[in-house]
């Protein structure tokens, strides 16, 4: 079984300052991580994927997401929050040795303040 | 590429009736899948098409449900004698061979079962 948890509903960030979204994972075997963020009326869009390799993964406008097994954590993180980055983020997990479904947790809305 | 197309965008029925939904993935991608998102929910995984093969199926997915892919091409699901507890975001996604791991989706079909 596999299992993403997104303890945050909701994350308020001033522009400018360093955003992170947080997520954690359960998977009985070798996690592959992503990130997809969701804009209004606008289909899930891609952001950023764990694989294999070096922990740290950076993504599109910006971002980047460490990866950490002793944690089981794949936050996200963004040095310097921009207004047009407040959207519905979503962290996903698949099992790399079982099948091709993600499994995707709850959701956090990121809201950057002017 | 143009994306991937879903149609209709929104759908109103009367429960009990029947429902059918479009995607058309992105061209030449091999990999189609179909999940389901309801309000303050992550998508939830329903269905995948390797070309024409549907290769995993969820738990989810009752038997009022079908879903196809003729000709490894465009995709349909099919809802039967729909209920109250159908109405959802039905999303679709695509990927390639090449980049299996990062998912396109659509903008999905809005379904209201009355």
């Amino acid at each position: 079984a596999q299992s993403v948890a997104q303890p945050e509903d909701q994350v308020n960030v001033a522009e400018g300052n360093p955003l992170t979204v947080k997520c954690t994972y359960s998977v009985s075997g070798n996690p592959y991580l992503f990130w997809y963020v969701q804009y209004p009326n606008r289909g899930l869009q891609f952001l950023l994927k764990y694989i294999t390799g070096d922990n740290l993964v950076k993504g599109s406008y910006g971002f980047e997401a460490e990866f950490n097994k002793s944690q089981t954590s794949f936050h996200l993180k963004k040095p310097s929050a921009l207004v047009s980055d407040s959207a519905l983020y979503f962290c996903a997990v698949r099992d790399r040795d079982q099948n091709e479904k993600l499994t995707f947790g709850t959701g956090t809305r990121l809201t950057i303040i002017p | 590429d143009t994306g991937v197309s879903q149609n209709p965008r929104h759908k109103i029925t009367k429960r009990g009736q029947n429902v059918t939904f479009r995607c058309d993935p992105i061209s030449e991608h091999n990999r189609l899948y179909w999940y389901r998102q309801t309000l303050g929910q992550g998508p939830e995984f329903l269905t995948y098409f390797q070309n024409e093969a549907q290769l995993e199926k969820s738990r989810l997915l009752s038997d009022r449900f079908s879903a196809e892919r003729p000709k490894g091409s465009f995709s349909t699901l099919e809802i039967q004698r729909t209920e109250q507890g159908d109405s959802a975001m039905y999303l679709c996604a695509s990927s390639d061979r090449g980049r299996r791991e990062k998912l396109f989706f659509g903008s999905g079909t809005q379904l209201s079962v009355l």
